[in-house]
C-alpha cells in the first residue's frame, strides 16, 4: 500500500498568519495531486488539486509540488478562523484514479 | 444539481445485522468509490468502481459487497455487521483522474 504522510498536528496560527501544511508520498508513479479541507462532522471538499512541478496559486491558496522529493506542500495566506479544518492530502496511486489519503493535518486559527 | 447523494445519514445495528449503504450521482462520472474514515487512521478505499460493470477491491474489502447497478448508482452491503465496522462511510466518484473526487454527505453507522 503506498502511503502518503503528513504531520496530524495541531497546528495553531494566529489570524491573519500564512498557515503551511505539508504532505509527503511514496509512490513515484503517483501523477495528481490534491488537498481537501474537511470540517468537523461533514464530508471532504476539494481546495486545490495540482499535477506540474512549482507553485498553482487560487485566491488564498498556494500548492506546491516537487515530484523529485515527493512533497507537496498547502500555503494559506491571511488565515481566517473560517480555514480552521482539517486538511487531507491526496495523491493518485501510480496512473490510476484512485486516491490514497494522508491521515489530516488540523488547522486551528485564533481569532 | 445534486451531486452525490448517500443514504442513510445515520444507522445503528446489531453484530450480525445486515444493511446496505446506498449511493447515485448525478454528474454522469465513470468512477465511483467507497471509502470509510476512522479516528487516527484516515480515510481507507474499501471497493471501488472504474465503470459500469465492473468492481474492485481497495484495501479493505473484507466484510463488504457492492454493486455497480448502473452508471449512477453504487451500493456497499454490509452482510453481518460487525463492531469494528463502527465508521463514517463516504461514496465519491470522479470522471478521471484530474478532476478530484466529489464526496456524498457520509453515513455515520454504529454496530453494537
Amino acid at each position: 500500500q503506498k502511503e502518503v504522510e503528513q504531520n496530524s498536528g495541531p497546528l495553531s496560527v494566529p489570524e491573519g498568519a500564512i498557515a503551511s501544511l505539508n504532505c509527503t508520498y511514496s509512490d513515484r508513479g503517483s501523477q495528481s495531486f490534491f488537498w481537501y479541507r474537511q470540517y468537523s462532522g461533514k464530508s471532504p471538499e476539494l481546495i486545490m488539486f495540482i499535477y506540474s512541478n512549482g507553485d498553482k496559486e487560487d485566491g488564498r491558496f498556494t500548492a506546491q509540488l516537487n515530484k523529485a522529493s515527493q512533497y507537496v506542500s498547502l500555503l494559506i495566506r491571511d488565515s481566517q478562523p473560517s480555514d480552521s479544518a482539517t486538511y487531507l492530502c491526496a495523491v493518485t496511486q501510480g496512473g490510476s484514479e484512485k486516491l490514497v489519503f494522508g491521515k489530516g493535518t488540523k488547522l486551528t486559527v485564533n481569532p | 444539481n445534486a451531486g452525490v447523494t448517500q443514504t442513510p445519514k445515520f444507522q445503528v445495528l446489531k453484530t450480525g445485522q445486515s444493511m446496505t449503504l446506498q449511493c447515485a450521482q448525478d454528474m454522469n462520472h465513470n468512477s465511483m468509490y467507497w471509502y470509510r474514515q476512522d479516528p487516527g487512521m484516515g480515510l481507507r478505499l474499501i471497493y471501488y468502481s472504474a465503470s459500469e460493470g465492473t468492481t474492485d477491491k481497495g484495501e479493505v474489502p473484507n466484510g463488504y459487497n457492492v454493486s455497480r447497478l448502473n452508471k449512477r448508482e453504487f451500493s456497499l452491503r454490509l452482510e453481518s455487521a460487525a463492531p469494528s465496522q463502527t465508521s463514517v462511510y463516504f461514496c465519491a466518484s470522479t470522471l478521471t483522474q484530474n478532476y478530484g473526487y466529489t464526496f456524498g454527505s457520509g453515513t455515520r453507522l454504529t454496530v453494537v
